[in-house]
């Protein structure tokens, strides 16, 4: 059973400040990773993909991978009340056919 | 406008009463797939078509049936459903290249379903 882990949260961080969100996969052939926010009661929209070792930064989001330690994150910098969602992590498996997701990291920015 | 769209977005049923939530894309996506979202579990995949005519199993696909037969369509079909198979489902599609299936996955707007 392939497993995606993240902390459920609340992670609470004040506006303007830079909020980390981690992921760890049990997939060592894993090839694909995702970041997606969903807003409560609404659907999952794509942020962030990364499919090489390092980081890649888009506008506020900077994702980071690291394949060697199975972990994947995203940081939000200058993080606006606007960004309080639930932030799903989602990786592919090695024959790129199944996708994972972990159960979310709940993200609250305090005005 | 490039959208996802899932119908009923509500729907209240019985025990046993077959039901069939539809799913429909319009950006010729090869790649469609129903998930089921439960608090405290995430999404689950339940099941996914590479294209017309080709399905397979996702992680929690008992219960459940799919079927393919034009690339726009991908319904999702309960024959008898039970209580635990209430659940917020969503359905998503995905422009599918040689190195993987997945690249932006567009979900729709979701399907609460309650079986009573």
């Amino acid at each position: 059973q392939k497993e995606v882990e993240q902390n459920s949260g609340p992670l609470s961080v004040p506006e303007g400040a830079i909020a980390s969100l981690n992921c760890t996969y049990s997939d060592r052939g894993s090839q694909s990773f995702f970041w997606y926010r969903q807003y409560s009661g609404k659907s999952p929209e794509l942020i962030m993909s990364i499919y090489s070792n390092g980081d890649k930064e888009d506008g506020r989001f900077t994702a980071q991978l690291n394949k060697a330690s199975q972990y994947v994150s995203l940081l939000i910098r200058d993080s606006q009340p606007s960004d309080s969602a639930t932030y799903l992590c989602a990786v592919v498996d090695n024959a790129g056919n199944m996708l994972t997701f972990g159960g979310g990291t709940r993200l609250m920015v305090k005005p | 406008e490039a959208q996802v769209t899932q119908n009923p977005r509500y729907l209240i049923t019985v025990t046993g009463k077959k039901l069939t939530v539809t799913c429909s894309q319009n950006m010729n996506h090869e790649y469609m797939s129903w998930y089921r979202q439960d608090p405290g579990l995430g999404l689950r995949q339940i099941y996914y078509s590479m294209n017309v005519e080709v399905t397979d199993k996702g992680d929690v696909p008992e219960g459940y049936k799919v079927s393919r037969k034009e690339k726009r369509n991908f319904p999702l079909i309960l024959e008898s459903p039970s209580p635990n198979q209430t659940s917020l489902y969503f359905c998503a599609s995905s422009h599918a290249t040689s190195q993987s299936s997945y690249n932006e996955q567009f979900f729709g707007p979701g399907t609460r379903l309650t079986v009573l």
